[in-house]
């Protein structure tokens, strides 16, 4: 099946500091998502981005589907960004719309 | 709009127990995915309901089994609860397994085994 990593595996950052997630895959995809998982478990959808660029505040995403990576860009960093961030995808080949996840990049923003 | 539910929150069985967990999918969703999320890991997909029927199985045993009904909200059931089966249980909706649609996750249900 398609293979999912994510780098770095832990991101320490001061608050207001700047930040790149980065999500390679294995495969060609036809769903990329970015997610951010709180200390409850609950996994907040922060970007549908199979490919292009997307942006939403401070937070914002691209995909280049040809050259099979994602990135998630962080700036202006807040103690409220600090979780886990996942970034799972559904291979082109996998029927149905099965989401496999990276291992996830955990952020500690600190004050 | 309703987002995903599930219920229950937290639940603590003994070995050799049997569960049952439930999802309801965000309004106007017919697809349920159900996940597995060990702690430290990511998610791990279970399997997949479209129309009352699993349409797709990850690699997990046959005691975990599922169920969806008409109004589309979903079952999962573990028998023979193991120590390992402990884990975050996470469900999501989607509006048909076409894979051109974003997936929402409801809160999960933690599941300990002791």
């Amino acid at each position: 099946g398609i293979q999912v990593e994510q780098s770095p595996p832990d991101l320490i950052l001061q608050e207001g500091a700047n930040s790149t997630l980065r999500c390679n895959f294995s495969d060609s995809v036809n769903n990329l998502q970015w997610f951010h998982q709180n200390p409850w478990g609950q996994l907040i959808n922060l970007f549908y981005i199979p490919s292009g660029t997307k942006q939403n505040g401070r937070l914002s995403a691209t995909t280049v589907a040809t050259e099979r990576y994602s990135l998630l860009y962080i700036s202006s960093s807040q103690t409220t960004d600090s979780g886990v961030y996942f970034c799972a995808v559904e291979g082109i080949k996998a029927a149905g719309n099965k989401l496999t996840f990276g291992g996830g990049t955990r952020v500690l923003v600190k004050p | 709009d309703a987002g995903v539910t599930q219920s229950p929150t937290h639940l603590i069985k003994t070995r050799g127990q049997q569960v049952t967990l439930r999802c309801s999918p965000k309004s106007g969703h017919d697809t349920v995915s159900w996940y597995q999320q060990a702690l430290g890991q990511g998610p791990q997909f279970i399997f997949q309901y479209y129309e009352e029927e699993e349409r797709q199985r990850g690699n997990f045993p046959d005691r975990f089994s599922g169920h969806q009904f008409p109004n589309y909200s979903s079952e999962l059931n573990v028998n023979a609860l193991l120590l390992g089966d402990s884990a975050l249980y996470l469900c999501a909706s989607s509006l048909a397994p076409a894979g051109i649609y974003e997936q929402y996750f409801g809160p999960g249900t933690r599941l300990t085994v002791t």
